[in-house]
């Protein structure tokens, strides 16, 4: 049965500094992607990571990927409260079997 | 651009009611997924379809039922409702890899169910 395991899992930091994310699977699988839940609403798509190496960087959020050590990056820059949510990563069990198995999410809080 | 539509968003139902979500998936997207969130839980997979045809089965009762309809869209019936059963429904959409685009499952609003 693949796990996800996403630490932490709860996050409290101040505006302006730097924090990670880390999502640990147990599948061979390379396709990985990043989600944002605000409170009580829909998940959106943040980033899709397709193969070992892979670096994606939108805004203050950088997202990478290590297959072989199964390990994905969430990495926060120069925080702002705009990014308090939940943020998921999910993993496709392998590929041509696109069902998402989700971690268990990191609540992110910025303190002003 | 056009998002995956769900309905109803709420919905109140006692124990032991049916109940019926659906789902428009993004046009052309011809893969829906439905999934089932707990309070403060992650997204449990519950079902999905490719063309009509259900492609993949996890965590979802006997007493829940789907489908996918020749217009794409689908349904999740739920009968003989439980407490345990409130929850956010989401129904994601995707549409097949084509080169250079990936499977980005794109989801729903969800319809949040409060069974009493």
């Amino acid at each position: 049965e693949l796990k996800v395991e996403q630490n932490p899992l709860f996050l409290s930091m101040q505006e302006g500094k730097n924090y990670t994310i880390y999502c640990n699977y147990s599948t061979t699988s390379d396709r990985l992607y990043w989600y944002r839940q605000d409170p009580g609403k829909s998940l959106e798509s943040l980033f899709v990571l397709l193969s070992n190496g892979a670096v994606k960087q939108e805004g203050r959020l950088m997202a990478s990927l290590d297959t072989k050590a199964r390990l994905s990056t969430l990495h926060i820059t120069a925080a702002v409260h705009d990014l308090s949510a939940t943020y998921f990563c999910a993993v496709e069990e392998d590929f041509g079997n696109e069902k998402l198995t989700f971690g268990t999410g990191t609540r992110l809080t910025i303190i002003p | 651009a056009a998002g995956v539509i769900q309905s109803p968003r709420h919905l109140i139902k006692e124990k032991r009611e049916t109940a019926t979500l659906k789902c428009y998936p993004i046009p052309r997207h011809d893969t829906v997924y439905w999934y089932q969130q707990g309070p403060g839980q992650d997204p449990q997979f519950l079902i999905s379809f490719y063309e009509k045809m259900q492609s993949d089965k996890g965590s979802i009762p006997d007493r829940f039922s789907a489908q996918q309809f020749s217009d794409y869209h689908s349904e999740l019936n739920m009968s003989s409702l439980e407490l345990g059963d409130s929850a956010l429904y989401f129904c994601a959409s995707s549409s097949p890899m084509i080169s250079g685009e990936t499977d980005t499952q794109y989801f729903g609003p969800g319809t949040r169910l409060t069974v009493l």
